[in-house]
């Protein structure tokens, strides 16, 4: 079966300018994460969806980031405006809807962001 | 307020022994396990995992071991193979789905 997608995997911009990634997760799996990975650190959620409702955003800066999954299928991440600190690997993940295999998330690449 | 600690950035270890990488949580809501291996510009891939109601679980040549009271987790590799070189993630798991992860240890299998 095919991966998680996700695009573009490396991404330059200066601050205060905007970018969006995209996934498409593993076909049939309900959940999608975003993760944001600072150099260093461990993935931190940033949003969850189970099919194209959000599960949980607590920790997405909503003053500069939004993200939609339309359909319940693929996903958009976006930052307008960028900001230095941004700068890290935002990975998607996928999962199925059975537990317990839906405690195993399948990873994308990750898209690699500098801010400048 | 890290909930999960790998306290040791990076381990090395002669091809053939084992590698024994370590995990401590704080929060006792967690009640599911997760052990992720990631390679360079790769995403993390599931490795073994474990319930809170199990205190081993083996898969091949990879055993996580829980001790709840200690709240810690171990992941075992024995034997050791250059190919196992990568960072390691220990991940927590409570409420719906919401996975927890340490910062990761860094593992290199010298041939």
């Amino acid at each position: 079966e095919a991966g998680v997608a996700q695009s573009p995997r490396y991404k330059i911009i200066e601050k205060r300018q905007s970018v969006a990634f995209w996934c498409n997760p593993i076909s049939g799996h309900a959940t999608l994460y975003w993760y944001q990975q600072i150099l260093g650190q461990g993935p931190k959620l940033l949003i969850q969806f189970q099919n194209n409702g959000v599960v949980d955003d607590s920790q997405l800066p909503k003053d500069r980031f939004s993200a939609e999954r339309l359909k319940g299928v693929d996903s958009t991440l976006k930052i307008q405006p960028a900001k230095l600190e941004d700068s890290a690997v935002y990975l998607c993940a996928s999962s199925p809807n059975s537990v317990p295999s839906s405690y195993e998330q399948y990873f994308g690449p990750g898209t690699r962001l500098t801010v400048t | 307020d890290q909930q999960v600690k790998q306290n040791s950035p990076s381990l090395s270890v002669q091809e053939g022994r084992i590698s024994i990488l370590n995990c401590d949580y704080t929060n006792s809501m967690f009640d599911y396990f997760l052990w992720y291996k990631k390679y360079p510009a790769e995403g993390p891939t599931f490795l073994i995992s474990i319930s809170s109601i199990k205190d081993k679980n083996e898969d091949g040549r990879f055993t996580v071991f829980l001790n709840k009271s200690a709240k810690h987790l171990s992941l075992h590799i024995v034997p050791s193979q250059p190919g196992d070189s990568a960072v390691y993630f220990c991940a927590a798991l409570g409420g719906y789905q919401k996975v927890t992860f340490g910062i990761g240890t860094k593992l290199q299998v010298i041939p």
